[in-house]
């Protein structure tokens, strides 16, 4: 069965410092999202992405996120300037209906721990 | 129930007994429900959804129920097995492009 991969698994990073989350989703799927879950907390929306741009975006996905799609496989989550407060579980998802009609898709999700 | 901080609600249930697990969702313009089982470490797994045209959809071993009139959403796990032991999310989309996750709440089934 298709899946959505994420990369990497967990990465480390000290505050201030930029990291790009990677994310293949599923290959016949044309809409997007990130999602981030700090530890026992609920899933929380950060972005949804759709035709090379950007759908809808929470209120987490201030000016330090932005996504991409650089090729055709590929959806990237970058954090310009981390934080203490961006620890978390960061899932990727995707979905082949923009919402309605089936449901996301997610990955593993990638632990960030900013120190 | 609602969750604070950390604290997941917590059902525990006797294997071989039924689970319930009930939501609440806050926007009457959503019409599309998903519920979710998320395993330690991984990330969400879709279970079963719903549209907002219909009451009750059955799957295998589990059925969700929606009430429309009181914003209610409930998954029922027959016969719970240790295997199903983890936090289960619903899911709401009031519009496209998003769909929006509850509290979820920790299914403990006890042997």
């Amino acid at each position: 069965e298709p899946e959505v991969t994420q990369t990497p698994s967990h990465q480390v990073t000290q505050m201030g410092q930029e990291v790009i989350l990677r994310c293949v989703p599923i290959s016949n799927h044309l809409y997007f999202y990130w999602y981030r879950q700090i530890l026992g907390q609920k899933v929380e929306f950060l972005v949804s992405f759709y035709n090379n741009e950007i759908s809808e975006k929470s209120e987490i996905f201030d000016d330090q996120f932005s996504v991409e799609r650089p090729d055709g496989s590929n959806f990237t989550l970058k954090i310009r300037s981390t934080k203490l407060e961006d620890s978390a579980m960061y899932f990727c998802a995707s979905s082949d209906d923009p919402g309605g009609n089936s449901p996301l898709h997610f990955g593993n999700g990638t632990r960030l721990t900013v120190t | 129930g609602e969750s604070v901080g950390l604290h997941l609600p917590t059902l525990s249930v006797q294997e071989g007994d039924n689970s319930i697990i009930n939501c609440a969702y806050s926007n009457s313009a959503s019409d599309y429900f998903i519920w979710y089982k998320q395993e330690s470490g991984k990330g969400p797994q879709f279970i079963i959804d719903i549209r907002s045209n219909m009451d009750k959809r059955q799957g295998q071993r589990v059925t969700v129920l929606l009430n429309k009139t009181v914003k209610h959403l409930s998954l029922q796990i027959a016969a719970t097995q240790p295997g199903d032991s983890a936090v289960y999310f619903c899911a709401e989309t009031p519009g496209t492009y998003k769909y929006i996750f509850g509290t979820g709440t920790r299914l403990k089934v006890l042997a």
